[in-house]
């Protein structure tokens, strides 16, 4: 079955912590992974993949193909980092996302 | 280039009526998902259409119904609504290229009483 499961539905952090958002998933085949974002009142859009290999507002994510997961992760968090997380995976062949069921974010000052 | 809009942003409907929610892809976009968001859960992919055929579908039953047309905007269409039906419904659009991104739009809210 191909699922995404993030275990944390809320995490809280203060200012300047490092964060990690943890995503498992769960896929036979070679899926490539997403994370999106929510902030507050604004629409769902993409925050990095993993093929890019590249770092957004300071947010990092390797997949591990050994322990099929691809955490989110940075070092020193930032009020402006608050919104939802949402880890999705397309699988081979199909452009549908599969996503998780979303972490909260909360940095405080 | 403008983002993708979806028409109307609430809706209340009785159960076992049926629903029309619209959306207009970003400009340049050929292809358009539509996700079934429901309270506190992720996006669920309903299905994907491109260049007016459907291009694949999740596990939504055939009351769940989509159009796209020549201008590359879309319609879900849903029938017999069923309390369970109450979410957001995302459209989401992409120029259909390899490696291109999703871009969602705002979503509509469909309460269903």
């Amino acid at each position: 079955a191909q699922r995404v499961t993030q275990p944390e539905k809320l995490l809280s952090v203060f200012k300047g912590a490092p964060v990690e958002l943890k995503c498992n998933y769960s896929y036979s085949g070679s899926p490539e992974l997403f994370w999106y974002v929510q902030y507050s009142r604004q629409r769902l859009q993409l925050l990095l993949r993993h093929i890019s290999r590249e770092s957004i507002k300071g947010f990092t994510a390797d997949l591990n193909k050994g322990e099929t997961s691809f955490h989110l992760k940075k070092p020193f968090a930032q009020e402006e980092d608050s919104a939802m997380y949402y880890c999705a995976l397309t699988p081979s062949n199909t452009d549908k996302l599969i996503f998780g069921t979303g972490t909260r974010l909360q940095v405080f000052p | 280039e403008t983002g993708v809009t979806q028409s109307p942003t609430h809706l209340i409907k009785t159960r076992g009526q049926q629903v029309t929610l619209r959306c207009s892809s970003q400009s340049g976009h050929n292809t358009v998902s539509w996700y079934q968001q429901a309270l506190g859960q992720g996006p669920q992919f309903i299905f994907q259409y491109y260049r007016e055929e459907e291009n694949g579908r999740g596990n939504f039953p055939p009351r769940f119904s989509g159009l796209q047309f020549p201008n590359y905007s879309s319609e879900l269409n849903v029938n017999a609504l069923e309390l369970d039906d109450s979410a957001l419904y995302l459209c989401a659009s992409s120029s259909g290229q390899e490696d291109s991104p999703l871009h969602f739009g705002n979503g509509t809210r469909l309460t269903v009483t």
